[in-house]
């Protein structure tokens, strides 16, 4: 059962533009999510949290969005640039410390 | 900065071996843990451990155990070798009670024949 969905495997865009990742979740008891960004070949690194008591938490072009009645948050970057092209994973955490993790999402910006 | 470090980049075993993997953080940090990341299936908790000597089973604990002797090494063992262990293996480490994020290394490609 998959607690944690990017149900986007890829997303293409311009470089300059907005990208958009989603992600569902569905265990109401998660109080903390967060993205990373993921290279080939490298580990994931952090890239933005956010409180299950804020609706929204920015980072200079990250933005995510958390929207809890509708158990949804998303990440935006804007402008994207080419070096934004990786994969992003969106996670959940429970009081534990555990994260759950979702499937990812390969972003392609062009230049 | 948290520096996690994986023993082994790329790694080839063959079945029945018994295989493994060494994680060593700098950050004195209590938790560690071991995923995997498959295509489509996104990072899965092997085993994580809250601190030296403890350990708990995550969502796929079954062909793998861990150590956890001293806090910054955590080792994840593959009993005895499989080729659907064939996977990326990441460690990452974490302060106790804390919403600081897990730092990850840089994974163990780990190919089993």
């Amino acid at each position: 059962d998959q607690q944690v969905k990017q149900n986007s495997p890829s997303l293409s865009v311009q470089e300059g533009r907005i990208s958009i990742l989603n992600c569902d979740y569905t265990n109401s008891m998660f109080d903390y999510f967060l993205w990373y960004k993921k290279y080939p070949a490298e580990g994931p690194t952090f890239l933005i949290s956010i409180s299950s008591i804020k609706d929204k938490n920015e980072d200079g072009r990250f933005t995510v969005f958390l929207n809890k009645s509708a158990k949804h948050l998303s990440l935006h970057i804007v402008p994207s640039q080419p070096g934004d092209s990786a994969v992003y994973f969106c996670a959940a955490s429970l009081f534990t410390g555990k994260l759950i993790f979702g499937q990812g999402t390969t972003l392609q910006v062009k230049p | 900065d948290v520096k996690v470090t994986q023993s082994s980049r790329y790694l080839v075993k063959r079945t029945g071996e018994k295989v493994f993997l060494e994680c060593v953080q700098d950050m004195d940090h209590e938790n560690m843990f071991w995923y995997r990341q498959d295509p489509g299936l996104g990072l899965r908790l092997i085993y994580f451990s809250y601190d030296v000597k403890m350990k708990e089973k995550g969502d796929i604990p079954e062909g793998y155990s861990v150590s956890r002797e001293k806090k910054e090494r955590f080792s994840l063992i593959l009993e005895s070798a499989s080729t659907n262990q064939t996977s990326m293996y990441l460690c990452a480490s974490k302060k106790e009670y804390s919403n600081q994020p897990q730092h990850f290394g840089d994974g163990t490609r780990l190919s089993i024949l």
